[in-house]
């Protein structure tokens, strides 16, 4: 069965930091992998996706994941972040068979991201 | 486009009364589903259903129901709703990219139900 594990539930950053979100995951076989955030009071929007090619993928707001197949990884990096970014994030996965749940995620249980001034 | 759209927004209940929560999506999706969120459990999926005039069991299905209206809807149903219910509830909805092969979901703005 597969499962996505977050490993920090809360991560406390001073603005203009850097921060790593750390997201395992386990599978018998090829993945699919996300990464949403959820702002305040609102649904979840997608940041990022790994589905094939570069095991690097970026968001447009300056985060990027990279997808780790050893380790079965995807964490969440950016280099500096912003108040704005304060928000929970979710990793997601998906798993490459085709049976009977077709295209349906596991998320992890969430990371809460405080950026601090 | 509007995305996936969900009514209500609030709603607050007494043990054992029903409700019904709506959800439309205008993308031309196959796919829809509903989640819940509790705080420190992530998302769960409920019930999802992968095409039009099908429907299949999540992870935590007890004390719901689903209707796939039509392409654009698909609905949940609390028949006798009960405390455990109390929960922010989520439609999302994805298509097939190739050969069975799905994109990322988009989700809605979720319903915040309270049950007293």
């Amino acid at each position: 069965a597969q499962s996505v594990t977050q490993l920090d539930s809360q991560v406390p950053v001073f603005e203009e930091a850097p921060v790593e979100l750390r997201c395992n995951y386990s599978s018998s076989v090829s993945v699919y992998l996300f990464w949403y955030v959820q702002y305040p009071n609102q649904g979840l929007q997608l940041l990022l996706k790994y589905l094939s090619g570069s095991t690097l993928v970026e968001s447009i707001n300056g985060f990027e994941a990279e997808f780790n197949k050893s380790q079965t990884s995807f964490h969440l990096r950016k280099p500096s972040v912003h108040i704005s970014d304060t928000a929970e994030y979710f990793c997601a996965v998906r798993t490459m068979n085709y049976g009977g749940s077709q295209g349906n995620l596991i998320f992890g249980k969430g990371t809460k991201l405080s950026v601090k001034p | 486009n509007a995305g996936v759209t969900q009514t209500p927004k609030f709603q607050v209940l007494k043990t054992g009364q029903s409700m019904t929560l709506q959800c439309a999506q205008d993308m031309n999706h196959n796919s829809m589903y509903w989640y819940r969120q509790d705080p420190g459990m992530g998302l769960r999926l409920i019930y999802y259903s992968a095409s039009e005039g099908t429907t299949d069991k999540g992870e935590v299905p007890n004390g719901y129901n689903v209707s796939r209206l039509n392409k654009r809807e698909f609905s949940l149903r609390l028949e006798s709703a009960a405390p455990s219910q109390t929960s922010v509830y989520f439609c999302a909805s994805s298509e097939a990219i190739r050969g069975g092969i799905y994109n990322e979901q988009f989700f809605g703005p979720g319903t915040r139900l309270t049950v007293l």
